[in-house]
């Protein structure tokens, strides 16, 4: 299974600025995918990034509000843009496992609350 | 698309009792299945996955899961629950998407132990 460490653990901020999220990973890996966990609901694939490509967004989720960078195999990061208090939730980080396995596994999340 | 149908919401049963929690998927061919738990404030942990062969699946914590192709389903079921058992369960489907495996979630189960 792989490591995976998120940055920060969580945050409170204002509406209207902007919180990035890192992602490192202990191995190289193709693609990571982010989540996001609104209040009291299931997970949400926001978008797939693959190294050197640009990320692959889900419907209803657009680059200029979620843009995501992968500047290698071990490192990814989400920006959530212009924050509303709708967008207070956790955010994951994913990878899928050994080549193959189709198994994912998770970072331990960040948790955003917008006031 | 894949779709993934968590009946119960919100499950209670006393420590020591025994757990079935019910997932039923929608999925064209043969699924990758996935049970994930989610404890207060941390990230998703893997408890078990079927991708192929034997339908009884053992997990971690003592939990296994039954696939059965005729009725669509992938319960998680475990013989005596403890009360650090109390957490989110999230039933998953993998489908292949684009060379990866896409993973959809539920919509989970809540899980409360009473003594």
């Amino acid at each position: 299974s792989a490591v995976i460490s998120q940055k920060p653990s969580r945050d409170i901020c204002q509406r209207g600025t902007s919180l990035t999220i890192q992602c490192q990973v202990d191995s190289q890996v193709t693609m990571m995918f982010w989540y996001r966990q609104q209040p009291g609901q299931s997970l949400t694939l926001i978008a797939t990034a693959n190294q050197g490509s640009e990320a692959t967004y889900e419907s209803g989720f657009v680059i200029d509000k979620f843009p995501i960078s992968r500047p290698n195999l071990t490192f990814s990061t989400l920006t959530v843009s212009n924050l509303s208090p709708e967008d207070s939730s956790i955010y994951l980080c994913s990878v899928v496992g050994l080549a193959g396995s189709g198994t994912q596994y998770f970072g331990p999340g960040t948790r955003l609350l917008v006031l | 698309a894949q779709s993934v149908t968590q009946p119960d919401i919100h499950i209670t049963v006393s420590e020591g009792a025994s757990l079935e929690l019910r997932c039923n998927y929608s999925y064209g061919a043969t699924p990758y299945l996935f049970w994930y738990v989610q404890s207060p404030g941390q990230g998703l942990q893997l408890l078990l996955k079927y991708f192929s062969g034997d339908t009884l699946v053992q997990g971690i914590k003592g939990f296994e899961a039954e696939f059965k192709r005729s009725q669509s389903s992938f319960n998680l079921r475990k013989p005596s629950v403890h009360w650090s058992d109390a957490a989110e369960y999230f039933c998953a489907v993998g489908a292949s998407s684009g060379g990866y495996q896409k993973v959809t979630f539920g919509t989970g189960t809540k899980l409360q132990v009473i003594p």
